[in-house]
Formats: C-alpha cells, sequence, structure tokens
C-alpha cells in the first residue's frame, strides 16, 4: 500500500529564511502529489498539486515544490517565511489510476518566529 | 461562494448516543469523501462516494455509516459512538472522481464522544 512520509512533525523557521518541508513516498509508479496547508480552526487548503506535468510546481502564497522520481520526493520549499505562514501542512498522494483516495503524510507544523 | 460546510462544527456528546454529521457542498461536485484526522497520523478516509446511491469503505470505516441520496449532501452517521471515536472530522469534495483531482474541505467538526 502507499505511504506518504513527512520528515519532522514540527519546524521552526525565523521570518524571511528558507522552508523547507520534506515529504517522501513509496509508490513505484509516479502517483498524483499535492500538498495541503491547514490554519488553526479551519480545513485544508491546497497549496498546489504535481499531475506528470512540469516537474518543479509553482502554488499558491510564494510555495513551490518539486518532484524528483529518482528520490521519490515531493518536497515543498519557499525563499522567505512570513508570519502567516504559521500552519500545519500535509502531503498527501493519489494513485494515477485511483478514484481519487487521498493517502496523507502525519502533518509538519511550521512555527515562523520574528 | 463555493463552498463545502459541515455542521455541527463541534459537539459533545455520550457513549452510545446516536449523532449525525451533516456535509453538503454547493459545487455539484461527484465526488465526497469523509475523513478523520487525528494526532501523529494525519487524515484517514472513512467513506467516500463517487456519486449519488454510490459509496464505498475507506480505510477506517468501522463504526461509521454514510448515505448519498442527493448530490450536494453527504451525511456521517454514528450509530453508537464510543470514545475512540472522538476526533477532528472532515468532508470534502471534488469536481469528478479521479486520482488527480483536489479535494475541497469543510473547516472540520470536532467530536468529544464520553
Amino acid at each position: 500500500a502507499q505511504s506518504v512520509t513527512q520528515l519532522g512533525s514540527h519546524v521552526s523557521v525565523s521570518e524571511g529564511a528558507l522552508v523547507l518541508l520534506r515529504c517522501n513516498y513509496s509508490s513505484s509508479v509516479p502517483p498524483y502529489l499535492f500538498w495541503y496547508v491547514q490554519y488553526p480552526n479551519q480545513g485544508l487548503q491546497l497549496l498546489l498539486k504535481y499531475t506528470s506535468a512540469a516537474t518543479l510546481v509553482k502554488g499558491i502564497n510564494g510555495f513551490e515544490a518539486e518532484f524528483k522520481k529518482s528520490e521519490t520526493s515531493f518536497h515543498l520549499t519557499k525563499p522567505s517565511a512570513h508570519m502567516s505562514d504559521a500552519a500545519e501542512y500535509f502531503c498527501a498522494v493519489s494513485e494515477s489510476d485511483s478514484w481519487g483516495k487521498l493517502q496523507f503524510g502525519a502533518g509538519t507544523q511550521v512555527v515562523v518566529t520574528p | 461562494e463555493a463552498q463545502v460546510t459541515q455542521n455541527p462544527r463541534y459537539l459533545i456528546t455520550v457513549t452510545g448516543k446516536k449523532l449525525t454529521v451533516t456535509c453538503s457542498q454547493n459545487m455539484n461536485h461527484e465526488y465526497m469523501s469523509w475523513y478523520r484526522q487525528d494526532p501523529g497520523l494525519g487524515l484517514r478516509q472513512i467513506y467516500y462516494s463517487m456519486n449519488v446511491e454510490v459509496t464505498d469503505k475507506g480505510d477506517v470505516p468501522e463504526g461509521y455509516k454514510v448515505s448519498r441520496k442527493e448530490k450536494r449532501n453527504f451525511p456521517l452517521i454514528l450509530e453508537s459512538p464510543s470514545p475512540n471515536q472522538t476526533s477532528l472530522y472532515f468532508c470534502a469534495s471534488s469536481l469528478v472522481t479521479g486520482g488527480n483531482q483536489p479535494q475541497h474541505f469543510g473547516d472540520g467538526t470536532r467530536l468529544s464522544i464520553l
């Protein structure tokens, strides 16, 4: 079965510093990949998705992610953290031939310090 | 405004007292799904529906029921709730069924079963 690993349940970054959140998946066939963000007391909001087009995917709020097939990774980055980026981030995968089931990672809580 | 609406947002109840969490989407989406979110486990799928009268089990269906009598509504039913069903629940929908479809999430329902 597909699995998703997010390295680090909590990440603390300084305002203006690089944000790097790691995600690795287990499928041997490149799946569809997503990053979602969850702000306090809200549902999940799509940041970006990879669906086999360009390997570097740009999302909302200045985030981007790079799909690396050889490393089975889909790490999320943002060059300069803002206080408003404090949230929980989830990586999710869906098999390319699936009906839409999402397999989520455990999530990474991002804290931004002034 | 396009949205997925869940009710109630918060509920504290007792073991064995039947409850229903409603979910409604106004986007004419075909696919709907229920997830539960637990710390350190990310989101896990409970049930999903590919269309009216078509539902199937996700990864953690025990103790839950669903129905899809209308396209816009997908209620989650706990016939005899137990404390291990204390969790944060999310309803989600997508335009069509498919692995590459991003899902739109409601704001969540926090259930506490005493």
